[in-house]
């Protein structure tokens, strides 16, 4: 079966850290693209980060660059996001997302989602 | 920064029904790299619609996709109890960059 699962989220105070995980199973981890998609309570989804399949480029929504790394490792078909510095506006369930390319880098495989929440 | 804007806000519609959704860009997009995604509540979001018009893997006929240039459209043919949910655009564009729009809600009424 297709899947990818989160861990790692939680509860951290402002200007924290916290380092989110994704493991992938079924498919060729190191062919796709990967990314982050958060979705604030309430609120709609927002793409914060992608990584190319071999890792060498990194894209960041604004709000995030410099505070946020994505990373991953397709010798463990895992996905990670380091995230510092750590704001209130940053409280979130955090997706881990398969960007298919033939798929016009739609995002067809989702995990069910780690919530963050900053906070004091 | 290309802009996605989803109309209406809430559609309140019966089971049976046809459900019509926009999503409008703020510039012209590549069809190809416009996805339609829906969400229940609780449930992470599913991609039902890729390339405008391309049905995601086990999606139903009764959805589909169409539009090019700034204007696309979404179309649920008859509503079925478990189509109650958000739904939300999203395109892929260069730098790169994915956005989404904020969604429309279609709830019964």
């Amino acid at each position: 079966e297709v899947q990818v699962v989160e861990s790692g989220g939680g509860l951290v105070q402002p200007g924290g850290s916290l380092r989110l995980s994704c493991a992938a199973s079924g498919f060729t981890f190191s062919n796709y693209w990967m990314s982050w998609v958060r979705q604030a309570p309430g609120k709609g989804l927002e793409w914060v980060a992608s990584i190319k399949p071999d890792g060498s480029e990194r894209y960041y929504v604004d709000s995030v660059r410099g505070r946020f790394t994505i990373s991953r490792d397709n010798g463990k078909n895992s996905l990670h996001l380091e995230m510092n510095s750590l704001r209130a506006e940053d409280t979130a369930v955090y997706y881990c997302a398969r960007a298919r390319m033939a798929a016009g880098y739609a995002f067809d495989i989702w995990g069910q989602g780690t919530m963050v929440t900053v906070s004091s | 920064e290309i802009v996605l804007t989803q109309s209406p806000g809430t559609l309140s519609l019966s089971p049976g029904e046809r459900a019509t959704l926009s999503c409008r860009a703020s510039q012209s997009l590549t069809s190809a790299y416009l996805a339609w995604y829906q969400q229940k509540p609780g449930q992470a979001p599913r991609l039902l619609i890729y390339g405008a018009s391309s049905r995601a893997t086990g999606i139903p006929d009764r959805f589909s996709g169409s539009g090019s240039g700034t204007d696309f459209t979404l179309t649920i043919s008859r509503l079925e109890p478990e189509d109650f949910a958000v739904y939300y655009c999203q395109q892929y564009g260069t730098s790169p960059t994915w956005t989404f729009g904020q969604g429309t809600k279609v709830e019964i009424k």
